[in-house]
């Protein structure tokens, strides 16, 4: 595809549920970065994969959060036990190694019950 | 302490004003310095990317880092209304991890 692609785009889940999100790069892109940003918030870093490793996995907010990238191409971002505080929409983007992100995904918006 | 503070305005300017944004950072160890600008209800897009210190300009817009007091700047000469937005400042000091100022809401008044 010509962009950034993330699925679902709406996810309206259940307290203590696990959800799953998914990052489509462009494809080449060799990096890939997670964001969240709450409702009238800043972004927050979450994690950034180069290739298929995550060099610094200390910006995951909890050990409920976990991500992947396999193929150098799509990633899974997994919150457990999912809370009302991670309601949030979480952004994917990705570049070319070493130059930072300029090209976003359209979100998901994750909504906890 | 924070690592990035930015001051969250809004700011309010009339049309055709220089824009000043700022942010400071407590990381010495930071190299990459990124804004992004964030219209309302839109994701983020990559402004102005700058590696180490110095400024780099892109028409209207001017990034400006000065490690040695650790604070950054956004200048947009002759605003326009269409500038209006949240502008973020980021950085980073070895790509791996990236720490995000709150965001400062410009509003240019036509």
């Amino acid at each position: 595809g010509a962009g950034v692609s993330q699925s679902p785009s709406n996810k309206v889940t259940e307290k203590g549920k696990d959800v799953e999100l998914r990052c489509d790069p462009i494809s080449g892109h060799t990096a890939l970065y997670w964001y969240r940003q709450r409702l009238g918030q800043g972004l927050e870093f979450l994690i950034y994969f180069q290739g298929n490793s995550a060099p610094d996995k200390s910006g995951l907010p909890s050990d409920r959060f976990s991500a992947e990238r396999t193929g150098e191409s799509v990633s899974t971002l997994t919150i457990q036990r999912t809370q009302q505080e991670d309601s949030a929409v979480y952004l994917c983007a990705s570049s070319l190694a070493l130059v930072p992100e300029g090209l976003f995904g359209p979100g998901t918006r994750l909504t906890v019950l | 302490q924070k690592e990035v503070e930015q001051d969250p305005g809004p700011l309010s300017v009339p049309e055709g004003a220089i824009v000043s944004l700022n942010c400071t950072y407590s990381n010495s160890a930071f190299q990459y310095f990124m804004w992004y600008r964030q219209y309302s209800r839109k994701g983020p897009e990559l402004l102005m990317y700058t590696y180490s210190s110095g400024n780099k300009e892109d028409g209207r817009f001017t990034a400006q880092v000065d490690k040695s007091s650790k604070y950054i700047s956004l200048f947009i000469r002759d605003s326009q209304p269409s500038d209006s937005a949240t502008y973020l400042c980021a950085m980073s000091a070895n790509f791996n991890k990236f720490y995000f100022g709150s965001g400062t809401k410009l509003n240019v008044k036509p």
